[in-house]
Protein backbone atom coordinates (compact mmCIF):
# COMPACT_ATOMS: atom_id res chain seq x y z
CA UNK A 1 0.00 0.00 0.00
CA UNK A 2 0.94 3.31 -0.98
CA UNK A 3 1.64 5.82 1.87
CA UNK A 4 -0.14 8.53 0.23
CA UNK A 5 -2.88 7.93 -2.84
CA UNK A 6 -4.73 10.01 -4.67
CA UNK A 7 -7.19 9.41 -7.95
CA UNK A 8 -5.05 10.95 -10.56
CA UNK A 9 -8.53 11.96 -12.62
CA UNK A 10 -8.44 13.99 -14.83
CA UNK A 11 -11.28 16.11 -13.60
CA UNK A 12 -13.02 18.60 -15.95
CA UNK A 13 -15.25 21.13 -14.29
CA UNK A 14 -16.95 24.33 -15.33
CA UNK A 15 -15.76 27.65 -14.11
CA UNK A 16 -17.40 28.86 -11.17
CA UNK A 17 -17.94 25.06 -9.69
CA UNK A 18 -16.65 24.00 -6.20
CA UNK A 19 -13.89 21.24 -6.64
CA UNK A 20 -13.47 18.44 -4.28
CA UNK A 21 -10.10 16.91 -4.49
CA UNK A 22 -8.86 14.19 -2.00
CA UNK A 23 -6.26 11.86 -0.97
CA UNK A 24 -5.91 8.98 1.99
CA UNK A 25 -2.88 8.39 3.76
CA UNK A 26 -1.73 4.91 4.87
CA UNK A 27 0.43 6.07 8.13
CA UNK A 28 -1.25 7.30 11.24
CA UNK A 29 1.71 9.27 12.42
CA UNK A 30 1.70 11.92 9.73
CA UNK A 31 1.00 14.88 10.79
CA UNK A 32 1.61 17.63 8.84
CA UNK A 33 -0.01 17.62 5.52
CA UNK A 34 0.77 19.79 2.30
CA UNK A 35 -1.28 20.51 -0.89
CA UNK A 36 1.33 21.39 -3.85
CA UNK A 37 -0.19 22.83 -7.11
CA UNK A 38 1.87 21.55 -10.23
CA UNK A 39 1.62 24.01 -13.88
CA UNK A 40 2.27 22.21 -16.83
CA UNK A 41 6.31 21.86 -16.90
CA UNK A 42 6.99 23.89 -14.23
CA UNK A 43 8.05 22.47 -10.27
CA UNK A 44 5.25 21.77 -7.58
CA UNK A 45 4.34 25.47 -5.39
CA UNK A 46 3.29 24.83 -1.85
CA UNK A 47 -0.73 26.21 -1.97
CA UNK A 48 -1.19 25.13 1.69
CA UNK A 49 -0.58 22.95 4.50
CA UNK A 50 -2.50 21.54 7.53
CA UNK A 51 -1.72 19.90 10.86
CA UNK A 52 -3.48 17.20 12.82
CA UNK A 53 -7.14 17.37 11.99
CA UNK A 54 -9.39 20.03 11.29
CA UNK A 55 -9.72 22.75 8.80
CA UNK A 56 -8.11 25.65 7.08
CA UNK A 57 -8.79 28.38 5.26
CA UNK A 58 -6.92 30.18 2.41
CA UNK A 59 -8.82 32.88 0.03
CA UNK A 60 -10.76 29.94 -2.34
CA UNK A 61 -8.47 27.25 -0.89
CA UNK A 62 -9.96 25.37 1.91
CA UNK A 63 -7.49 21.99 3.12
CA UNK A 64 -9.21 19.51 5.72
CA UNK A 65 -7.82 16.57 7.31
CA UNK A 66 -9.92 13.37 9.03
CA UNK A 67 -7.76 12.00 11.34
CA UNK A 68 -10.23 9.04 12.07
CA UNK A 69 -10.59 8.12 8.74
CA UNK A 70 -6.84 8.68 7.13
CA UNK A 71 -8.53 11.28 4.27
CA UNK A 72 -7.41 14.50 3.29
CA UNK A 73 -9.16 16.90 1.24
CA UNK A 74 -8.80 20.61 -0.88
CA UNK A 75 -11.57 22.54 -1.33
CA UNK A 76 -11.78 25.13 -4.34
CA UNK A 77 -14.53 27.18 -4.58
CA UNK A 78 -15.28 29.92 -7.33
CA UNK A 79 -13.20 27.60 -9.62
CA UNK A 80 -11.31 29.52 -12.44
CA UNK A 81 -9.49 28.67 -15.41
CA UNK A 82 -6.37 29.45 -14.23
CA UNK A 83 -6.71 26.71 -11.20
CA UNK A 84 -6.06 24.60 -13.98
CA UNK A 85 -2.73 22.24 -13.29
CA UNK A 86 -2.29 19.00 -11.07
CA UNK A 87 -2.53 19.35 -7.47
CA UNK A 88 -0.11 16.89 -5.10
CA UNK A 89 -0.88 15.83 -1.39
CA UNK A 90 2.34 15.10 0.50
CA UNK A 91 2.63 14.11 4.53
CA UNK A 92 5.05 16.64 6.05
CA UNK A 93 8.22 14.69 6.94
CA UNK A 94 8.77 12.47 4.63
CA UNK A 95 7.42 14.78 2.24
CA UNK A 96 5.79 11.60 0.00
CA UNK A 97 3.68 13.30 -2.79
CA UNK A 98 0.46 11.33 -3.93
CA UNK A 99 0.11 10.90 -7.76
CA UNK A 100 -1.66 14.12 -8.54
CA UNK A 101 -4.88 14.87 -9.64
CA UNK A 102 -4.84 16.50 -12.90
CA UNK A 103 -8.04 19.72 -13.08
CA UNK A 104 -9.31 21.31 -15.69
CA UNK A 105 -11.61 24.25 -15.36
CA UNK A 106 -13.97 25.49 -18.47
CA UNK A 107 -14.54 28.85 -19.05
CA UNK B 1 16.50 36.23 -2.82
CA UNK B 2 17.15 32.78 -5.12
CA UNK B 3 14.77 29.69 -5.11
CA UNK B 4 15.77 26.41 -6.05
CA UNK B 5 18.05 26.10 -8.96
CA UNK B 6 19.33 22.76 -11.00
CA UNK B 7 21.22 22.39 -13.69
CA UNK B 8 20.96 21.17 -16.19
CA UNK B 9 17.54 22.07 -17.28
CA UNK B 10 17.49 19.58 -20.29
CA UNK B 11 19.59 16.86 -21.60
CA UNK B 12 19.87 13.91 -23.75
CA UNK B 13 21.97 10.44 -22.82
CA UNK B 14 22.62 7.48 -24.34
CA UNK B 15 21.30 4.56 -22.56
CA UNK B 16 24.41 2.74 -20.50
CA UNK B 17 25.67 6.27 -19.72
CA UNK B 18 26.10 7.92 -16.68
CA UNK B 19 24.82 11.32 -16.09
CA UNK B 20 24.99 13.84 -12.59
CA UNK B 21 21.93 16.39 -12.03
CA UNK B 22 23.20 18.51 -9.92
CA UNK B 23 20.88 21.12 -7.05
CA UNK B 24 20.85 24.30 -5.37
CA UNK B 25 19.02 24.95 -2.15
CA UNK B 26 17.80 28.03 -0.95
CA UNK B 27 19.96 29.91 1.26
CA UNK B 28 20.44 28.53 4.81
CA UNK B 29 17.96 25.15 4.15
CA UNK B 30 19.79 22.33 4.90
CA UNK B 31 17.57 19.54 3.74
CA UNK B 32 17.34 18.41 0.14
CA UNK B 33 14.88 16.28 -1.64
CA UNK B 34 14.85 14.70 -4.96
CA UNK B 35 12.11 13.56 -7.33
CA UNK B 36 11.86 11.91 -10.77
CA UNK B 37 8.19 12.95 -12.40
CA UNK B 38 7.75 10.36 -15.25
CA UNK B 39 4.92 10.95 -17.81
CA UNK B 40 1.78 10.24 -15.95
CA UNK B 41 3.76 8.68 -12.75
CA UNK B 42 3.10 11.03 -10.29
CA UNK B 43 6.46 12.56 -8.20
CA UNK B 44 7.95 9.48 -7.22
CA UNK B 45 10.37 9.49 -3.83
CA UNK B 46 14.08 9.48 -4.34
CA UNK B 47 16.08 10.63 -1.63
CA UNK B 48 16.44 13.05 1.04
CA UNK B 49 19.38 14.06 2.38
CA UNK B 50 19.55 16.65 5.48
CA UNK B 51 23.02 17.83 6.88
CA UNK B 52 24.97 15.92 4.87
CA UNK B 53 23.15 12.48 5.47
CA UNK B 54 20.66 10.03 3.91
CA UNK B 55 17.60 10.43 6.01
CA UNK B 56 14.97 8.44 3.87
CA UNK B 57 15.59 6.57 0.39
CA UNK B 58 12.44 5.49 -2.17
CA UNK B 59 12.18 2.54 -4.01
CA UNK B 60 14.54 2.84 -6.43
CA UNK B 61 17.57 0.43 -7.58
CA UNK B 62 21.23 1.36 -6.44
CA UNK B 63 22.17 3.07 -9.47
CA UNK B 64 20.32 6.04 -8.45
CA UNK B 65 22.37 7.48 -5.92
CA UNK B 66 23.40 11.11 -4.72
CA UNK B 67 25.04 13.14 -2.04
CA UNK B 68 24.96 16.38 -0.32
CA UNK B 69 27.41 18.62 0.27
CA UNK B 70 28.71 21.05 3.36
CA UNK B 71 27.30 23.75 1.61
CA UNK B 72 23.76 21.71 1.41
CA UNK B 73 23.76 21.55 -2.65
CA UNK B 74 23.30 18.01 -3.39
CA UNK B 75 23.91 15.85 -6.61
CA UNK B 76 22.05 13.21 -8.31
CA UNK B 77 23.54 10.30 -10.00
CA UNK B 78 22.01 7.96 -12.38
CA UNK B 79 24.31 4.81 -13.50
CA UNK B 80 23.78 2.56 -16.63
CA UNK B 81 20.75 4.58 -17.53
CA UNK B 82 17.92 2.76 -19.04
CA UNK B 83 14.87 4.21 -21.14
CA UNK B 84 12.24 4.53 -18.41
CA UNK B 85 15.03 6.94 -16.75
CA UNK B 86 13.08 9.75 -18.90
CA UNK B 87 11.69 12.12 -16.87
CA UNK B 88 11.57 15.29 -14.91
CA UNK B 89 13.98 15.20 -11.93
CA UNK B 90 12.68 17.60 -9.36
CA UNK B 91 14.56 18.70 -6.58
CA UNK B 92 13.14 20.80 -3.35
CA UNK B 93 14.87 22.45 -0.17
CA UNK B 94 13.76 23.06 3.66
CA UNK B 95 14.69 25.12 6.18
CA UNK B 96 14.44 21.60 8.50
CA UNK B 97 13.58 18.03 7.69
CA UNK B 98 11.30 16.02 9.45
CA UNK B 99 8.16 17.52 11.12
CA UNK B 100 6.80 20.61 9.19
CA UNK B 101 8.69 21.32 6.29
CA UNK B 102 7.87 23.57 3.90
CA UNK B 103 9.40 22.82 0.34
CA UNK B 104 10.52 24.48 -2.39
CA UNK B 105 10.97 23.23 -5.57
CA UNK B 106 13.13 24.23 -8.80
CA UNK B 107 11.49 23.79 -12.07
CA UNK B 108 13.53 20.52 -12.64
CA UNK B 109 15.88 18.21 -14.78
CA UNK B 110 14.20 16.77 -18.01
CA UNK B 111 16.42 13.73 -18.86
CA UNK B 112 16.06 12.48 -22.07
CA UNK B 113 17.44 8.69 -22.44
CA UNK B 114 17.91 7.38 -26.00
Amino acid sequence: QKEVEQDPGPLSVPEGAIVSLNCTYSNSAFQYFMWYRQYSRKGPELLMYTYSSGNKEDGRFTAQVDKSSKYISLFIRDSQPSDSATYLCANGGKLIFGQGTTLQVKP
Amino acid sequence: EAGVTQSPTHLIKTRGQQVTLRCSPISGHTSVYWYQQALGLGLQFLLWYDEGEERNRGNFPPRFSGRQFPNYSSELNVNALELEDSALYLCASSLVGGGYTEAFFGQGTRLTVV
